[in-house]
């Protein structure tokens, strides 16, 4: 149980478009999903926590218009990158908590995104 | 501020070592721990998680403890073996953030 996945698993985009990446509980229901970053060999990154029906709360430095956070049911979270540069390039692993949101969180397999 | 910091960042064994994997932080004041491992290109893979009013907690070859008033978490793994090798991040959740490590990889080699 607890089963989180991510679409898509990597993708290539040019710069200056704009790519969305789904994060989804499977089997069960998740009022809190977390979006982190990590970029080569560091670590993960929060970037931003979404609660379901309600408006994300962005880590400081994270940039609210670029890294677009929807959270419209209990088993779907998305994430765009708007107008994606090179540097955007990163892998992104969202997370989904059980009861309570941040208790246990379980981890998506990461979308690797490259922007040339 | 939570920092979390691992040592060593990188470590390189024969097979059948047992190993200690370090994590402090700074902020004593925490939910509870959890080690994950990152295979490369992958997500994570939560491997243990103690709660702030346990000790210690064990999953096959794996033992993790917790040390809450000085802010240390050891991962022990017996007997390692070639597939152990990843890298291996521990995480302290504060409030309603996880808070992650620096990351330690290992690679273990026949």
């Amino acid at each position: 149980g607890a089963v989180v996945s991510q679409h898509p698993s990597w993708v290539i985009c040019k710069s200056g478009t704009s790519v969305k990446i789904e994060c989804r509980s499977l089997d069960f229901q998740a009022t809190t999903m977390f979006w982190y970053r990590q970029f080569p060999k560091q670590s993960l990154m929060l970037m931003a926590t979404s609660n379901e029906g309600s408006k994300a709360t962005y880590e400081q430095g994270v940039e609210k218009d670029k890294f677009l956070i929807n959270h419209a049911s209990l088993t779907l979270s998305t994430l765009t990158v708007t107008s994606a540069h090179p540097e955007d390039s990163s892998f992104y692993i969202c997370s989904a908590g059980l009861a309570g949101g941040f208790y246990e969180q379980y981890f998506g397999p990461g979308t690797r995104l490259t922007v040339t | 501020k939570q920092e979390v910091t691992q040592i060593p960042a990188a470590l390189s064994v024969p097979e059948g070592e047992n190993l200690v994997l370090n994590c402090s932080f700074t902020d004593s004041a925490i939910y509870n721990l959890q080690w994950f491992r990152q295979d490369p290109g992958k997500g994570l893979t939560s491997l243990l998680l103690i709660q702030s009013s346990q000790r210690e907690q064990t999953s096959g070859r794996l033992n993790a403890s917790l040390d809450k008033s000085s802010g240390r978490s050891t991962l022990y793994i017996a007997a390692s073996q070639p597939g152990d090798s990843a890298t291996y991040l521990c995480a302290v959740l504060n409030t309603d953030k996880l808070i992650f490590g620096t990351g330690t990889r290992l690679q273990v080699f026949p």
